[in-house]
Formats: structure tokens, sequence, C-alpha cells
């Protein structure tokens, strides 16, 4: 069955510091990828997406995410945090056989000043 | 673009009353998914429509929900009666094919 697993609920990143968060996923083929961050109260936001090509893609807000195949992992990375990056951030499948998408958990960030 | 609009924001209601949730999707986009978020459950999907049409609704939790998109540019979520344990997060979600949605603020609905 597809999956998609955030395994860290809560991160805890200083100010300044660099981020990854983990996201694995269990899927047949290669299927699309994509990252969302949502601000407390507010709705999810698209930060970037893979579809194929460069497995290193970059969003907005200064956010990237690496696609390894060998590993199904669909980190995202950014080289140094701000406290507005506190947000929860989900990480989501979309199967090419159909258009839902299949949502992993979400990681809490929070930034220690 | 105005992006994904959803009325009302917030709505507090009273158990057994009837709860209407609306949508207006990013003008051209063909897809439109209703979620439903909570703590305990996250983030779930409830119904989705292709060009108006019904494509998947079994998420939908009970025969007390039902959605309608009645055009390109409307869509409402229903909920008759409701309950307690209802109370969510209601988002309205909008795409053009492949995949890339784009989510309205929600609607934080609560039930008393």
């Amino acid at each position: 069955a597809q999956s998609v697993t955030q395994p860290d609920i809560h991160i805890t990143v200083s100010e300044g510091a660099s981020l990854e968060l983990r996201c694995n996923y269990s899927y047949g083929a290669t299927p699309y990828l994509f990252w969302y961050v949502q601000s407390p109260g507010q709705g999810l936001q698209l930060l970037l997406k893979y579809f194929s090509g460069d497995t290193l893609v970059q969003g907005i807000k200064g956010f990237e995410a690496e696609f390894k195949r060998s590993q199904s992992s669909f980190n995202l990375r950014k080289p140094s945090v701000h406290w507005s990056d506190a947000a929860e951030y989900f990480c989501a499948v979309g199967a090419r056989s159909n258009y839902q998408l299949i949502w992993g958990a979400g990681t809490k960030l929070i930034i220690k000043p | 673009d105005a992006g994904v609009i959803q009325s009302p924001r917030h709505e507090v209601t009273e158990m057994g009353q009837e709860v209407t949730l609306r949508c207006k999707p990013i003008s051209g986009h063909d897809y439109l998914f209703w979620y439903r978020q909570t703590m305990m459950r996250g983030l779930e999907l409830l119904i989705y429509f292709n060009n108006n049409v019904p494509i998947d609704d079994s998420g939908m939790p009970e025969d007390r929900f039902s959605a309608k998109m009645p055009n390109a540019s409307f869509s409402t979520l229903k909920i008759q009666p409701s309950e307690p344990r209802d109370s969510a997060v209601y988002f309205c979600a909008s795409s053009l094919q492949y995949y890339e949605q784009y989510f309205g603020p929600g609607t934080r609905l609560t039930v008393t």
C-alpha cells in the first residue's frame, strides 16, 4: 500500500541553523512528490514539487528538496532557518494513476531564538 | 488571482444543526478537493471532483456528509445533522490536472 512517513513529529532548531526534514514513501513506481507548509491558523502552501528530471528541486522561501530513488526519500532542507519558518511541514505523494495525494502526518518545526 | 476562497472562516453551531461550508476554486482549475484536518487524524481527503463530477467520495465519513459542485466556480460541503465529533478544520483545494493543489484558508467548525 502507498504510504508517506515523516518520522519526526517535532523538530527544534536554533535560528540561523540548518534544517533537514525527513520524508520517506512507499510506492511501486516513481511518484510525484510535494512539500507543503502550514503556518498556524492558515491553509497549506506549496513549497516545492518533484515530477521528473533533476532530483534536486528548489522551492520558495529558500527551501530545497532532494529525491533519492534508492532510499525512497524526499527530504526537505534549508541552509539557515528564520523565526518565520516556524510552522508545520507536510510531505505528500501523488500516484501517477490518479489525482489523489497521500499525506504524511506532518513535522512541526520549532525555532529557538 | 484571489486563490481558493472559503466561507465562512469560522462556524460555531449546536449539535443537530445543518452546516454548509462553501468553496470557490481558482478559476480554470478542473479538480476540487475537500479535506478535514484534526489533531487526532491529521489531514483526510473527504471527496474530490473533476470537472464538477464527484470522482471519489470514499473518504466521506457518514451519510450525514454530502458535497456538491453545481458549477466550475462553486462547491459546498454539507453536514446534516452535525455532531461534536465533526469539529475540525475543513479545507478546500483546487488543482489543474497534475496534483499541484492550492488550498484555501479553511473553515474552523465547532459543534457544541
